[in-house]
């Protein structure tokens, strides 16, 4: 079935390097892709999201790319920080639905001191 | 302003009984989005309204579950003879455009 498919499932960095996170959807359609951020105990939160008209987007020290051909996009975040450490989902409206979202199965990021 | 509120925050109940889970959405927002998030994975769609529209079901594991919106506004997520795997937290979400704002989640343990 259609689905969205996220890799790493746990990624650890030293603080001040870079992490990069990749997902792939499985329909064409899809047009719209946030990146959630949810901190231990705490709910998801809308960090970035691309839409399917542009390939990059940055927002300080995160961006996100889409290969709209390769059906993939990637999360970047640069000179991580320990409050960076969180479990990272993206999603895409597959079938090109308004609204409606298809999870990853998200990234749990430990950014060491 | 005022977020997507949830209540219980948690919710301890016996194998076999029911439980209802409510949702309040943001103000406005015209869709709700009903999650499940088992420890340590990721989100599993549930159910979603749109409006005056009928509800996608699609996601709902068995029909012990139901939810409903009233007034367009408030929702309940209802399960019936909760079993062991129904432990889990239940997010809601709201939106009036793409972007989903989450509410803080109901831990739901069933014992």
């Amino acid at each position: 079935g259609e689905n969205v498919e996220q890799h790493p499932s746990t990624l650890s960095v030293q603080e001040g390097d870079s992490a990069v996170i990749k997902c792939t959807y499985s329909d064409s359609a899809s047009n719209y892709f946030p990146w959630y951020k949810q901190e231990l105990g705490k709910r998801p939160q809308l960090i970035i999201d691309i839409r399917s008209n542009v390939g990059e987007k940055k927002d300080q020290r995160i961006a996100v790319t889409l290969n709209k051909t390769a059906k993939h996009f990637s999360l970047h975040i640069t000179e991580t920080q320990p409050e960076d450490s969180a479990v990272y989902f993206c999603a895409a409206n597959l079938g090109g639905s308004a609204r409606q979202l298809t999870f990853g199965s998200g990234t749990q990021l430990t950014v060491l001191p | 302003g005022a977020g997507v509120s949830q209540s219980p925050s948690n919710k301890v109940t016996e194998k076999g009984k029911d439980v209802e889970l409510r949702c309040d959405p943001i103000s406005g927002h015209t869709a709700l989005y009903w999650y499940r998030q088992s420890l340590g994975q990721g989100l599993e769609f549930l159910i979603y309204f749109q409006g005056n529209s009928a509800p996608d079901k699609s996601g709902l594991p068995s029909d012990r579950f139901s939810a409903e919106r009233t007034g367009g506004s408030v929702s309940t997520l209802t399960i019936q003879r909760t079993q062991q795997e129904d432990s889990a937290v239940y997010l809601c979400a709201s939106s009036l455009e793409a972007e989903q704002f989450f509410g803080p989640g109901t831990r739901l343990t069933v014992l």
